[in-house]
């Protein structure tokens, strides 16, 4: 069954520093979502992609948060630099269309601890 | 703008016992409903949705939740617990003008005693 893939699974990164996460969604996916989870909350979109294009960057902290999805296919999350409060787990979902007909399928995170 | 609430951050029950986990959404258009189940240190996992076909809606492992529009809730129940029902659950809501973008509840953690 293919699946949504995530890597690294684990982060820690000391506060100031870089840090990228990545995502491989399921093959014919257009649309793909990353969602942050701080502990003890549910996940709130960070930003949207349909192909290549962001359709829905209205929560990223753009001032240390970049994502770029070149190809369409996988796609990058950046910070710059590093917050103790950017401590969570970061989720990337994709889905075949846009709209919640469409299934999202869940990869299985990454989990950044910033110290 | 909508939203979703999850009564009870902590909810236990006895293997075998009824399971009960409420969820109401705020929304001024028909919403799109979901539960998701989160085993610890992995990803979402889809139980069930509603999309406007029948209330009551019948998921994976045993699941099911029920629609009620006039209480604005989508409460999630299982007849029997067991022991691998243990995992955090979290109610979303979507609207189709938004993309798809899912708007979840805190969570609840399902505990299963034996």
């Amino acid at each position: 069954e293919a699946e949504v893939a995530q890597s690294p699974r684990y982060k820690i990164t000391e506060k100031s520093q870089a840090v990228a996460f990545w995502c491989d969604p399921i093959s014919g996916h257009a649309t793909l979502y990353w969602y942050r989870q701080i502990l003890g909350q549910g996940p709130e979109l960070l930003v949207q992609f349909q192909d290549e294009s962001v359709v829905d960057d209205s929560q990223l902290p753009k001032d240390r948060f970049s994502a770029e999805r070149l190809k369409g296919v996988d796609s990058t999350l950046k910070i710059q630099p590093a917050e103790l409060g950017d401590s969570a787990m970061y989720l990337c979902a994709s889905s075949t269309g846009q709209g919640p007909s469409y299934e999202q399928y869940f990869g299985p995170g990454t989990r950044l601890t910033v110290t | 703008a909508q939203s979703v609430t999850q009564l009870g951050s902590h909810v236990s029950v006895s293997e075998g016992a009824l399971v009960l986990l409420r969820c109401n959404y705020s929304s001024s258009v028909p919403p799109y409903l979901f539960w998701y189940v989160q085993y610890p240190n992995q990803g979402l996992q889809l139980l069930l949705k509603y999309t406007s076909a029948a209330t009551l809606v019948k998921g994976i492992n045993g699941f099911e939740a029920e629609f009620k529009k006039s209480e604005t809730s989508f409460h999630l129940t299982k007849p029997s617990a067991h022991m691998s029902d243990a995992a955090e659950y979290f109610c979303a809501v979507s609207l189709y003008n938004q993309g798809g973008k899912l708007i979840f509840g805190q969570g609840t953690e399902l505990s299963v005693k034996p």
